[in-house]
């Protein structure tokens, strides 16, 4: 069965160091990937996208990688603040509108 | 304001009672979705429209039906709700596939 799995459910890092979060997916072939944030009881929002055929996508300080070979996908934050502190999803989704999403990853950053 | 919104935003009921949650988006998206979030397991797509009077499951379809008569609107429908559907509820749209899904501020539903 299809499977999303994002690394531990909470990271916990320094302000002002890199975030790293990763989704890893199985049995499944996503024409693209999506990655949202969500805060405590609040709808997600979109943050980047990339599609199949795209390696890196970059947005101020987030860059988001698609590796389908390893079917793997590392979003980064850089020089990381508090106010990125929520937690961050990434979906997959096919061309005929299905969308599966991972448990999601919750970050703190401290001051 | 472009914006997804969702009512009500709580709700109890009880066991059988049939309830609609609404979901209307003001983009002229194509494209509807609904989710349910429940700790532990993320966020699962229940159906979805890709337009006006086409709609499909998605990966939790049972016990739930939707509607999508207008373009606007994409009500979500428990004909016998059920404690098991006790959950965080989110209404999303977008122009269309690999473009931005805006989400909805969630209803929360309590099942007795």
């Amino acid at each position: 069965s299809q499977k999303i799995e994002q690394n531990s459910e909470a990271l916990n890092i320094q302000e002002g160091k890199t975030a790293t979060l990763t989704c890893n997916y199985t049995n499944y072939s996503p024409a693209y990937l999506q990655w949202y944030r969500q805060d405590p009881g609040r709808g997600p929002v979109f943050l980047l996208l990339i599609r199949e055929n795209e390696k890196e996508k970059r947005k101020e300080r987030l860059k988001v990688t698609f590796d389908t070979t390893l079917k793997q996908s590392l979003f980064h934050i850089t020089a990381s603040q508090p106010a990125d502190s929520a937690t961050y999803l990434c979906a997959l989704d096919t061309n005929a509108g299905k969308s599966t999403f991972g448990d999601g990853t919750t970050l703190t950053v401290k001051p | 304001e472009a914006q997804v919104t969702q009512n009500p935003r709580y709700l109890i009921t009880v066991t059988g009672k049939k309830l609609t949650v609404t979901c209307s988006q003001n983009m002229n998206h194509e494209y509807m979705s609904w989710y349910r979030q429940d700790p532990g397991l993320g966020l699962r797509q229940i159906y979805y429209s890709m337009n006006v009077e086409v709609t499909d499951k998605g990966d939790v379809p049972e016990g739930y039906k939707v509607s999508r008569k207008e373009k606007r609107n994409f009500p979500l429908i428990l004909e016998s709700p059920s404690p098991n559907q006790t959950s965080l509820y989110f209404c999303a749209s977008s122009s269309g596939l690999q473009e931005t899904q805006y989400f909805g501020p969630g209803t929360r539903l309590l099942v007795l």
